[in-house]
């Protein structure tokens, strides 16, 4: 059974780093094919793809965010995590991660609960 | 990057009938790599459909995908009480992935 897990800090202030980690079982991100996406859901808001990392370790950041993003994984401990800097009150919502798989391009199969993170002082 | 515009914004239909949901994307979705993703209060997203017509495992076979290029959509032959929720497009074509701004489907 495919189960991922999100944590990290509930709430940050403004122009604090968050660092958020999911950590998953059932599959190996060492495994060909395989990927891990951090997704975001402001409230009421529609879904938004942050980054995915690849079993390559190959990494795609969304454009909008990309100098703000850092995904990284350790496969050891079955966990990818991702950092934010800056952090803003426009980034209060909930950010999910998923597993990531497809032949030749790649969907959301199986999505952990989520965390809430709300930015404010 | 391809944006995806889902139609209606709110569908109210009752328990019983058969709802349509349209997502159009721009530019076309030439590989028909497009999934859809139910979404209930409090709850994350879940998988229906992938590659425009598969059906992810678990699936009730009254949920159907179909379209190409730019017009896709998402049946729901006959609607039972737990189908009631926001419903998401996205398409994986290219990168960067992205998402329609969903579909409320509520009960009328």
């Amino acid at each position: 059974q495919v189960t991922l897990k999100e944590s990290g800090p509930a709430l940050v202030k403004p122009t604090q780093t968050l660092t958020l980690t999911c950590t998953f079982s059932g599959f190996s991100l060492s495994t060909v094919g395989m990927h891990v996406s951090w997704v975001r859901q402001a409230p009421g808001k529609a879904l938004e793809c942050l980054a995915r990392i690849d079993w390559d370790d190959d990494k795609f950041y969304s454009a909008s965010l990309k100098t703000r993003l850092t995904i990284s994984k350790d496969t050891s401990k079955n966990q990818v995590v991702l950092t934010v800097t800056d952090m803003e009150p426009e980034d209060t919502g909930t950010y999910y991660c998923a597993r990531m798989v497809g032949k030749y391009a790649y969907y959301m199969d199986v999505w952990g609960k989520g965390t809430t993170v709300t930015v404010s002082s | 990057e391809i944006v995806l515009t889902q139609s209606p914004g709110t569908l109210s239909l009752s328990p019983g009938e058969r709802a349509t949901l349209s997502c159009r994307a721009s530019p076309s979705i030439s590989s028909g790599y497009l999934a859809w993703y139910q979404q209930k209060p409090g709850q994350a997203p879940r998988l229906l459909i992938y590659d425009a017509s598969s059906r992810a495992t678990g699936i009730p076979d009254r949920f159907s995908g179909s379209g190409s290029g730019t017009d896709f959509t998402l049946a729901i032959s006959r609607l039972e009480p737990e189908d009631f929720a926001v419903y998401y497009c996205q398409q994986y074509n290219s990168s960067p992935t992205t998402f329609g701004q969903g579909t409320r489907l509520e009960i009328k």
